[in-house]
């Protein structure tokens, strides 16, 4: 029972490079989020998909682009990796908007 | 007025002691609602979802109050194990983004032995 899988755990990079947070779920779910969780706070929501071909902006869009690539999968994508990006992403699936978020285990992710 | 707003605690109980905490919401089309435990450094994970006629698992209990718009949390017999944060999800009216789901940013709680 795999649920949400992200990849990679944990990444380090240099300001300016260039990388792309892999998540897919195994539960046939439509919709799919991604969020960031600075140290001591909430969850913020960068982007999401409520379904197959579909992403919107969350709270915190700006840096980030997405992909739905298909039912199973969301990418989301830092084009310019700033320090202020370092955090702990998690990624989240729902079948509906009534049923609880099924989160993965997150990819920490520092930028020097 | 925030969205979803919780006391951050932290709440220091003794073990075996009964805790409560509250989360109050502030959009009245709110239809779903749950919480979330999350252990330091971890992912969220789902505790339960809470029923307009209250529920319960276990030691835990959670009710939801419409008409003054908040959801409880209580723990009774309190473990070290419970020792968290946890946070309260309000989600399901139309018109807002991700249909108005909001996290609280979480209630920290310490079980002492």
């Amino acid at each position: 029972n795999a649920g949400v899988t992200q990849t990679p755990k944990f990444q380090v990079l240099k300001t300016g490079q260039s990388m792309t947070l892999q998540c897919a779920q195994d539960m046939n779910h439509n919709s799919m989020y991604w969020y960031r969780q600075d140290p001591g706070m909430g969850l913020r929501l960068i982007y999401y998909s409520a379904s197959e071909g579909t992403t919107d902006k969350g709270e915190v869009p700006n840096g980030y682009n997405v992909s739905r690539l298909n039912k199973r999968e969301f990418s989301l994508r830092l084009e310019s990796a700033a320090p202020s990006q370092t955090s702990v992403y998690f990624c989240a699936s729902t079948a509906s908007k009534s049923q609880p978020q099924h989160f993965g285990d997150g990819t920490r992710l520092s930028i020097l | 007025r925030k969205e979803v707003e919780q006391d951050p605690g932290p709440f220091n109980v003794p073990e075996g002691a009964t805790v409560a905490f509250n989360c109050t919401y502030s959009n009245s089309a709110s239809q779903s609602f749950f919480w979330y435990r999350q252990d330091c450094r971890k992912e969220p994970k789902l505790l339960m979802s809470v029923y307009s006629s209250g529920n319960e698992d276990g030691r835990f209990t959670a009710q939801l109050n419409r008409a003054s718009q908040y959801i409880s949390l209580l723990i009774r017999d309190s473990k070290l194990s419970d020792s968290a944060t946890y946070l309260c999800v309000v989600t399901g009216y139309s018109g807002g983004g991700a249909d108005g789901l909001t996290f609280g940013k979480g209630t920290h709680l310490i079980i002492q032995p």
